[in-house]
């Protein structure tokens, strides 16, 4: 989508080693969430932000972290990736959290060697 | 998405065919139900969506069920085509987060 952007679009990292995955939007939309897809599990929420500086956990949030300096961009980093996190990784923005549709970047495919 | 139940995981049918896919929630608070379709090497895009105060939407060759007694909602794809061809997930809200279902391969054959 034009308005959401990830990078890089693919990654391959070793065990141990951190990793920033880059998500960027357009739309000046208020919250921000990074899921991570896997077979047989959908999208799993990992964290959101409301707003600048406000960030909260989801549903798989360990071994994650999060930040949220400036309204566009919304930066996800493996401290110390494992191999359980290799996955596919999509950050999303919306104008509401909960009740309006979301809008997909393209996605991050992250493999952990 | 454990709290959204996805049926079938996957689905083949002959172009110009239906398709209905199923979903099942937990939380009987959840009011919001969008759909997702995901064509390959890209992000889910909505195409769909029904409130908790609908019993159905439609739109062109989409519809959209809700029945909030029984917790279950339905996507139906009417006339088929090849270009239908993704993966689609279901999604509720359950306390103010997106859960989404396991998602449902949709193969459309010409």
């Amino acid at each position: 989508d034009a308005g959401i952007t990830q990078s890089p679009r693919y990654k391959i990292t070793e065990t141990g080693r951190q990793v920033t995955l880059m998500c960027h939007q357009t739309w000046s939309h208020s919250y921000m969430f990074w899921y991570r897809q896997d077979l047989g599990h959908g999208l799993r929420l990992i964290y959101y932000s409301a707003a600048a500086d406000i960030t909260d956990k989801g549903e798989v949030p360990d071994g994650y972290v999060v930040s949220r300096s400036k309204t566009e961009n919304f930066p996800l980093t493996l401290e110390s990736a494992t191999r359980s996190q290799t996955s596919v990784y999509f950050c999303a923005s919306s104008e509401l959290r909960g009740s309006g549709g979301y809008t997909f970047g393209s996605g991050t495919r992250l493999t952990v060697v | 998405g454990e709290n959204v139940e996805q049926h079938p995981s996957t689905l083949s049918v002959q172009e110009g065919d239906s398709a209905v896919i199923k979903c099942t929630y937990s939380d009987s608070a959840s009011n919001y139900f969008p759909w997702y379709k995901q064509e390959l090497g890209k992000g889910p895009q909505l195409i769909i969506d029904i409130r908790s105060n609908v019993g159905e939407k439609k739109d062109q060759r989409i519809a959209v069920t809700l029945n909030k007694t029984a917790k279950h909602f339905s996507l139906h794809i009417t006339e088929t085509q090849p270009e239908d061809s993704a993966v689609y997930f279901c999604a509720a809200t359950i306390n103010n987060d997106m859960r989404f279902g396991a998602g449902t391969r949709l193969t459309v054959k010409p």
